[in-house]
């Protein structure tokens, strides 16, 4: 069974500059999340979606960073404009079927904003 | 709001001992606690999953239990290997499927 994908792998933009990460989830799982893992930090939660639903976006600054998942499948999560702040690595995770099970994470994105 | 506490401090233990890692949550009682696995630069993997009415889970060498009074999990890791050196996370999630990590507790096996 194929794991989460996720690309890029590694992206360094300056700031003000857009990006935008795409992530691939188990097929057949129904819930998908987007996680923001700062150095240090445990992954915080930035939107769920299940299906094509949003299901929690109460952590996604709305005003620079959106999320999508077109037909319930693939999601991409995009910034504009980037921030310092925003450095840091992405994380996708798709669940079976509960929304309260275990996740499987993809590999992530590691981004640099200079 | 909900908090999930873990040790911030690095555990440093003896190949062969057990490690043990606290997590502690606030408020109301999570309707499981889970655990991962996190090495430098991949996701995270999921470890073991316990529910609300389970007082303790174990899967080969690991152990993990749940308090509700005292509203806390504990991780055990028997006979550890330098193998096992990596951040272990704790996470809650609620009935409802409101996910929240942990920060992550990183545990260092010296032969």
């Amino acid at each position: 069974e194929a794991g989460v994908a996720q690309s890029p792998r590694y992206k360094i933009i300056e700031k003000r500059q857009s990006v935008a990460f795409w992530c691939n989830p188990i097929s057949g799982h129904a819930t998908l999340y987007w996680y923001q893992q700062i150095l240090g930090q445990g992954p915080k939660l930035l939107i769920q979606f299940q299906n094509n639903g949003v299901v929690d976006d109460s952590q996604l600054p709305k005003d620079r960073f959106s999320a999508e998942r077109l037909k319930g499948v693939d999601s991409t999560l995009k910034i504009q404009p980037a921030k310092l702040e925003d450095s840091a690595v992405y994380l996708c995770a798709s669940t079976p079927g509960s929304r309260t099970g275990e996740q499987y994470f993809g590999p992530g994105t590691r981004l640099t904003v200079t | 709001s909900q908090k999930i506490e873990q040790n911030s401090e690095a555990l440093n233990i003896q190949e062969g001992k057990t490690a043990t890692l606290t997590c502690n949550y606030t408020n109301y009682s999570p309707a499981y606690l889970q655990w991962y696995r996190q090495d430098p630069g991949r996701g995270p993997v999921f470890l073991l999953l316990i529910r609300e009415n389970e007082k303790e889970k174990r899967k080969e060498r690991l152990k993990v239990t749940f308090d509700t009074t005292l509203k806390q999990s504990l991780f055990h890791i028997t006979a550890s290997q330098p193998a096992d050196s990596a951040t272990y996370l704790c996470a809650r999630t609620d009935s409802w499927g409101k996910f929240q990590f942990g920060a992550g507790t990183q545990v260092v096996v010296t032969p």
